[in-house]
């Protein structure tokens, strides 16, 4: 049973540039939440999607959008990328039948550096 | 909203110390509460939860318990080993996870 994957691993842009992450859910789940996680601080909320709709957002701006697929797959969009953006940006998935008590199973990451 | 508050490190141990990271969360229910772990260079793992007040969440000799009086979930372990070494986070879950700034464990033989 795969878990939750990610790609790519590494990615290099310039300022002023868009990105596209990519994450599949484990299999079973049908909810995918994505995270930003800073060198050295713990992971910050984006956003989170179930049955293709957004239904949380945390505080990012619009640059940030996301999209969810018939097959519960997603993806993680950044436009206009500053250097701030450099991050590990992190997926998980869970179910979202299990409501808050749900544990989130979360993607190796993908690696994003802005130069 | 939801937020969590951790003891930052970092912290370093001698093999078979007891270990305690100290975990304190603000919100306006109950939320369930975890801890993940980050090895170097791996994702993040759940390391054990407790979703109600009194609850206790154990794996591989860690334990924490769900206060909601404090409202903490401390993590400890009696005995760490050097393959314990990693960074630890908690989070509480109200739909979306909220982490603390994570607390970086290094224990030496």
């Amino acid at each position: 049973d795969a878990g939750v994957t990610q790609s790519p691993t590494h990615l290099i842009k310039t300022r002023g540039q868009q990105v596209t992450l990519r994450c599949s859910p484990k299999s079973g789940h049908d909810t995918v939440s994505w995270y930003q996680q800073a060198l050295g601080q713990g992971p910050q909320f984006i956003f989170q999607y179930y049955e293709e709709e957004e239904r949380q957002r945390g505080n990012f701006p619009d640059r940030f959008s996301g999209h969810q697929f018939p097959n519960y797959s997603s993806e993680l969009n950044v436009n206009a990328l500053l250097l701030g953006d450099s991050a590990l940006y992190l997926c998980a998935s869970s179910q979202w039948a299990s409501g808050s008590n749900n544990e989130q199973f979360f993607g190796p990451g993908t690696r994003l550096t802005v130069l | 909203g939801n937020s969590v508050t951790q003891m930052e490190g970092p912290v370093t141990l001698s093999e078979e110390a007891f270990l305690t990271i100290n975990c304190t969360y603000t919100a306006t229910g109950y939320p369930s509460l975890f801890w993940y772990v980050q090895y170097p260079g791996e994702g993040l793992q759940l390391l054990l939860k407790a979703t109600k007040a009194d609850d206790k969440g154990s794996n591989k000799g860690f334990e924490a318990t769900y206060r909601k009086e404090t409202t903490s979930f401390h993590l400890e372990k009696g005995s760490v080993q050097v393959s314990d070494s990693a960074v630890y986070f908690c989070a509480g879950n109200d739909y979306k996870l909220s982490f603390g700034a994570g607390t970086t464990v290094t224990v030496r033989a």
